[in-house]
């Protein structure tokens, strides 16, 4: 069976320092992936998405950066952390007939 | 960026159906519309997609219209565990998901 995993599941960091969130999937190969955010209160934002390794769409310019390492591993990273920065990071690969599966999530505090 | 208009908010008694509308006027002839709920500090759950004809599975019926340009969503019994925010999507050609801000159902014993 699939299954995705993220991690740390939450983090507070202070202002200026990096940030490294994984997601990894399991039981699949080649899926396409995908980072949210989703600050206090509101809607889920795409921030970037990945077709395979090495690719990454990027939607939204910001500080942050993805990487993909491995084909079933999706890093997102920043050097320097915002206060905005703050929120629920959610990373979901696609199954073959479309739909989306999320993990369960990482929750970023930016001090 | 997201292509849909759903009302915030709707409240629904215990028992009774949910109807969740929403619009995607400009909704493309293969794009599909995708239902997704997300309870509080969890990751959207998929619930249900369809293209043009009415889709029913476990968790809710979809209802399309003919012309396309809206949804409505159909929780057939809401329980208080239906108590939670849901999205519509479109799915734009590509890859990319945009969720909008979705509404908030609240399920009232």
């Amino acid at each position: 069976s699939q299954t995705i995993h993220q991690w740390p599941a939450t983090l507070v960091q202070p202002v200026g320092s990096p940030l490294s969130l994984e997601c990894t999937v399991e039981g699949t190969s080649n899926p396409n992936l995908y980072w949210y955010r989703q600050a206090a209160g509101r809607g889920l934002q795409l921030l970037f998405y990945s077709v395979g390794i090495g690719q990454i769409s990027s939607e939204v310019p910001q500080n942050l950066s993805a990487s993909r390492p491995q084909d079933r591993q999706f890093i997102l990273s920043s050097k320097k952390l915002l206060l905005s920065d703050s929120g629920f990071y959610l990373c979901a690969w696609r199954f073959n007939t479309g739909e989306l599966f999320f993990g369960e999530g990482s929750r970023l505090t930016v001090l | 960026d997201a292509k849909t208009t759903q009302p915030p908010s709707m409240d629904c008694a215990e028992g009774r159906a949910a109807n969740l509308p929403c619009n995607h006027s400009t909704i493309s002839g293969n794009e599909y519309v995708y239902w997704y709920r997300q309870i509080h500090s969890q990751g959207p759950q998929y619930i249900i997609h369809g293209l043009k004809n009415n889709e029913t599975n476990e968790m809710a019926s979809l209802i399309i219209t003919e012309d396309r340009k809206s949804s409505t969503l159909i929780l057939p019994h809401a329980t208080l565990r239906d108590t939670a925010v849901y999205y519509c999507i479109v799915r734009v050609a590509g890859n990319q998901f945009y969720f909008g801000t979705g509404t908030s159902l609240t399920v009232i014993p």
